[in-house]
């Protein structure tokens, strides 16, 4: 049972926007920025998004992160066939000791 | 370009305890950076393990707390994992990564930018 809860897939047609959610609690996502992580199988997570909003050199500007109080979502816009990947969300956790806590991830299918 | 290299055993018995270790190139480990790591069972979701600085300091998942130890060797520029007393349940893709944090207006602020192409390690007597 993952700390953050995501949708286990999503799914959507080339061109298409998509939105994947990400919802946390006061610990983490409410007092903490969040991040994306995109996966492709059998290769190690990419940073998507970090500090909520921003995207790092080389992402695309079709994907963009919000948050709003305990939640946040990632969309992507414009939605291509090689964006097919897994989506994690994740945030520190100020709970006990501290920590990082990920979403169960999404599966992301373009139809 | 920092690039991070995991290695160690692939497999490992159980009740053992699984040693990995993270060579960090084109860069220092003693930047303002924190080291982590990271694993994914076979089918499942990213689990934090915890990280280290180049001072020491370090930060564990409490679901695991007891179970590990991370280290950093500077003269080697790497880093490195024990997780002892091991099971099936820790059989699982590790990863090691750059993590930057600091404190913002809007929180905490903790993000791994850099990873490396992870190591399978499989937990079979």
């Amino acid at each position: 049972q993952s700390v953050l809860t995501q949708p286990p897939s999503a799914s959507g047609t080339p061109g298409q926007r998509v939105t994947i959610s990400c919802s946390g609690s006061s610990s983490n996502i409410g007092s903490n920025t969040v991040n994306w992580y995109q996966q492709f199988p059998g290769t190690a997570p990419k940073l998507l998004i970090y500090s909520n909003n921003q995207r790092p050199s080389g992402v695309p500007d079709r994907f963009s992160g919000s948050k709003s109080g305990t939640s946040a979502s990632l969309a992507i816009s414009g939605l291509q066939s090689e964006d097919e990947a897994d989506y994690y969300c994740a945030a520190w956790d100020d709970s006990l000791t501290g920590r990082v806590v990920f979403g169960g991830g999404t599966k992301l299918t373009v139809l | 370009q920092v690039q991070l290299q995991e290695s160690g055993p692939g497999l490992v018995k159980p009740s053992g305890t699984l040693s990995l270790t993270c060579a960090v190139s084109g860069g220092s480990i003693s930047s303002s950076n924190w080291w982590s790591w990271v694993r994914q069972p076979p089918g499942k979701g990213l689990e934090w393990i915890g990280e280290i600085y180049h001072g020491g300091s370090t930060n564990y998942n409490p679901s695991l707390k007891s179970r590990v130890t991370i280290s950093v060797d500077k003269s080697k520029n790497q880093f490195s994992l024990k997780l002892s007393s091991v099971t099936a349940a820790d059989t699982a893709v590790y990863y090691c990564a750059r993590g930057l944090s600091g404190l913002a207006v809007a929180g905490t602020f903790y993000y791994m930018d850099v990873w490396g192409k992870g190591t399978t390690v499989t937990v079979s007597s």
